[in-house]
């Protein structure tokens, strides 16, 4: 069965600060991957999908990398409501996630 | 604009059932293959089942199996889960949502709703 990891499990950053995120699948997945937002008490939010492609809306500070096996998601200066957790997601199955905090 | 609204959770006893509906509009609701996700409480988020466009195909996350059967109604522009012989393990908010593309099985979750919190409990 496909596994997912992501790492860090958690981080603490501040606001401008460069974040990335990495995603690693057990078995190659192509550029079959997708990067969600969850805030407290929210529902996810699709950031990327195709491992690369922006969301529509979504902001520019977000880019994902990868294909294969290895995958990360970027945010180039990080805006207070961008302090949330964060999965990766291959078909059936989803990262741990990634929870981003203000340090 | 894309609105799911899930509604159906409640508190109930181990080895009752449940039916979650999600009502949805903004889309053409007949064209997309639909999921339902779910959170437990502090958890992470897991896929349970997916039905596709028309509702000829349907699968199953391996701990729902046999339990849970998803369904839609195309008329109504409303996705359903059956949930039967629950587990306090399948506490959780279950989220409906619709894929990216019409007519394709992508698992791209693109739109959310807001949630149902089901609870199983004695």
């Amino acid at each position: 069965d496909l596994q997912m990891t992501q790492s860090p499990s958690s981080l603490s950053a501040s606001v401008g600060d460069r974040v990335t995120i990495t995603c690693r699948a057990s078995q190659s997945i192509s550029n079959y991957l997708n990067w969600y937002q969850q805030k407290p008490g929210r529902a996810p939010k699709l950031l990327i999908y195709d491992a690369s492609t922006l969301q529509s809306g979504v902001p520019s500070r977000f880019t994902g990398n990868g294909s294969e096996t290895d995958f990360t998601l970027t945010i180039s200066s990080l805006q207070p409501e961008d302090f949330a957790t964060y999965y990766c997601q291959q078909r059936r199955t989803f990262g741990p996630g990634t929870k981003v905090d203000i340090k | 604009q894309v609105q799911l609204v899930e509604s159906g959770g409640g508190v109930v006893q181990p080895g009752r059932s449940l039916r979650l509906s999600c009502a949805a509009s903004g889309f053409t609701f007949s064209s997309y293959g639909m999921h339902w996700v779910r959170q437990a409480p502090g958890k992470g988020l897991e896929w349970v089942a997916f039905i596709l466009y028309d509702g000829s195909d349907k699968y199953y996350a391996d701990s729902v199996k046999g339990r849970f059967t998803i369904s839609r109604d195309n008329s109504k522009n409303t996705l359903y889960l059956q949930m039967n012989s629950l587990r306090a393990e399948d506490t959780a908010v279950y989220y409906c949502v619709k894929d990216r593309e019409e007519e394709l099985v992508l698992y791209s979750f693109e739109n959310w709703g807001q949630g149902t919190l089901v609870t199983v409990s004695s």
